[in-house]
């Protein structure tokens, strides 16, 4: 059975870098056909799309936070990490790291969830 | 960005009925949509891909339909342990947008 874990710290301070890992259990992050993605969720509100990153190692990212995201991978650690610069308190929320498999051709849905991370913005 | 409207934000419905939640996208998405629930302090749980499959271990009371900008999460008998949150999302172009959910509540 697949397992996702996020980790890293649980505050960060204006203006700072937030960085998260996701470390993958029951199978490999350089599977064909899956994409590896950072999700996100601010209290009391809906998910929000951060980035991917695919099992031959190309990113995407949200044009909205393009300029402040970094996702990389570890593939001897079988893990993947989100950098996200410059937090403000807008970016408090819960990241969930997740995998998301290709149905058909260009068709994917997101089958496995990590438990999610709360992340604050606050001095 | 493609936006995900939903209807209704929220509804209250008895264990044993028939609740329909739409999702409306801004252009024509084709089947590019999934559904998710959502319990309270757990991620989100795959149901429904490619607007109309459900995904392996989903009980067949939920079902989903439509194409193009149009979408719906039909559950066909309520019960108890489906009182949550459900979400469409897209992923027919990036950023892949969610709707902002629909709560189900005990009536």
């Amino acid at each position: 059975q697949l397992q996702l874990q996020e980790s890293g710290p649980g505050l960060v301070k204006p203006s700072e870098t937030l960085s998260l890992t996701c470390t993958v259990s029951g199978g490999s992050i350089g599977s064909n056909s899956f994409y590896w993605d950072w999700i996100r969720q601010p209290p009391g509100n809906t998910l929000e799309w951060i980035g991917s990153i695919y099992y031959s190692g190309s990113t995407n990212y949200s044009p909205s936070l393009k300029s402040r995201v970094t996702i990389s991978r570890d593939t001897s650690k079988n893990q993947f990490s989100l950098k996200l610069s410059s937090v403000t308190a807008a970016d408090t929320a819960v990241y969930y790291c997740v995998r998301r498999m290709k149905v058909r051709s260009s068709l994917t849905a997101i089958d496995y969830w990590g438990q999610g991370a709360l992340v604050t913005v606050s001095s | 960005d493609i936006q995900m409207t939903q209807s209704p934000s929220s509804l209250s419905a008895s264990v044993g009925h028939r609740v329909t939640i739409t999702c409306r996208a801004s252009q024509n998405i084709s089947v590019y949509v999934n559904w998710y629930q959502q319990k309270p302090g757990k991620a989100p749980k795959l149901l429904i891909y490619a607007a109309v499959s459900l995904q392996s271990g989903v009980p067949s009371g939920f079902s989903g339909g439509g194409s193009g900008t149009d979408f719906s999460l039909t559950i066909s008998s309520l019960q108890p342990e489906d009182f949550a949150t459900y979400y469409c999302q897209q992923t027919y172009s990036i950023p892949f947008t969610f709707g902002p959910g629909t709560k189900v509540e005990i009536k």
